[in-house]
């Protein structure tokens, strides 16, 4: 199957500092990539939907300015945590969706970066 | 708003089957699915189903929709202690992008 691979898998941070979360999918153009959230116990929180080319969708409650999105190629998306606090200590997911596929391809998961903020 | 719901542990002994509820409440949903995800690794498709579907078998692993109830399961055949995972079911929202909405996941234990 399509492989996403995400970079990188652990990070610990300094309280105030910004973070950079890469999401790559190595074998299919992504138009489409998604950014969720995994707290402990619980389910995965969809934080935003990118399309390349174009300004990222936030859901409700994500602070676009705090969690900046970019999806400048088909391949690649990142996630930038600015000003990093404690609370925003987690486990960050992407996944991509083969642009040949429609709103209802399957999405592909990358393997999850640890975030840390100390 | 939409809502997917699961019990969040099950625990079954190697070699009994295993069955994960899950509910959902859009009735608008088109593909549901189940994924896995072991200790600190993302989440790996294991199956879907399309909403005009009743089951689908894929090798040990039967899904089982009723939609009037809007009422899916996953059931594992013959539960090996490497199924011990997180398992989630999950929706497409078709008003969306194709978001997934996700269930909280079942935790499957599995004892030797």
């Amino acid at each position: 199957g399509a492989v996403v691979s995400q970079h990188p898998s652990r990070v610990i941070c300094k309280s105030g500092t910004s973070v950079k979360i890469e999401c790559r999918s190595l074998d299919f153009q992504a138009t489409t990539m998604f950014w969720y959230r995994q707290f402990p116990k619980k389910s995965l929180m969809l934080m935003a939907t990118s399309n390349e080319g174009s300004k990222a969708t936030y859901e409700q409650g994500v602070e676009k300015d705090k969690f900046l999105i970019n999806h400048a190629s088909l391949t690649l998306s990142t996630l930038t945590v600015t000003s990093a606090h404690p609370e925003d200590s987690s486990f960050y997911i992407c996944s991509a969706r083969d642009g040949g596929q429609g709103a209802l391809g399957e999405q592909f998961f990358g393997p999850g970066t640890r975030l840390t903020v100390l | 708003g939409e809502d997917v719901e699961q019990s969040l542990f099950l625990s079954v002994r190697e070699g009994d089957s295993s069955v994960i509820n899950c509910t959902y409440t859009d009735s608008s949903s088109t593909y549901l699915y189940w994924y896995k995800q072991e200790p600190g690794a993302g989440l790996q498709l294991l199956t879907y189903i399309f909403s005009n579907m009743d089951m689908k078998q894929d090798q040990r692993l039967t899904v089982l929709l009723n939609k009037k109830d809007k009422h899916l399961s996953l059931r594992i055949a013959d539960t090996q202690t490497g199924d011990s995972a997180i398992y989630f079911c999950a929706e497409i929202w078709v008003g969306s992008q194709g978001n997934l909405i996700f269930g909280k996941g079942t935790k499957l234990s599995v004892k030797p």
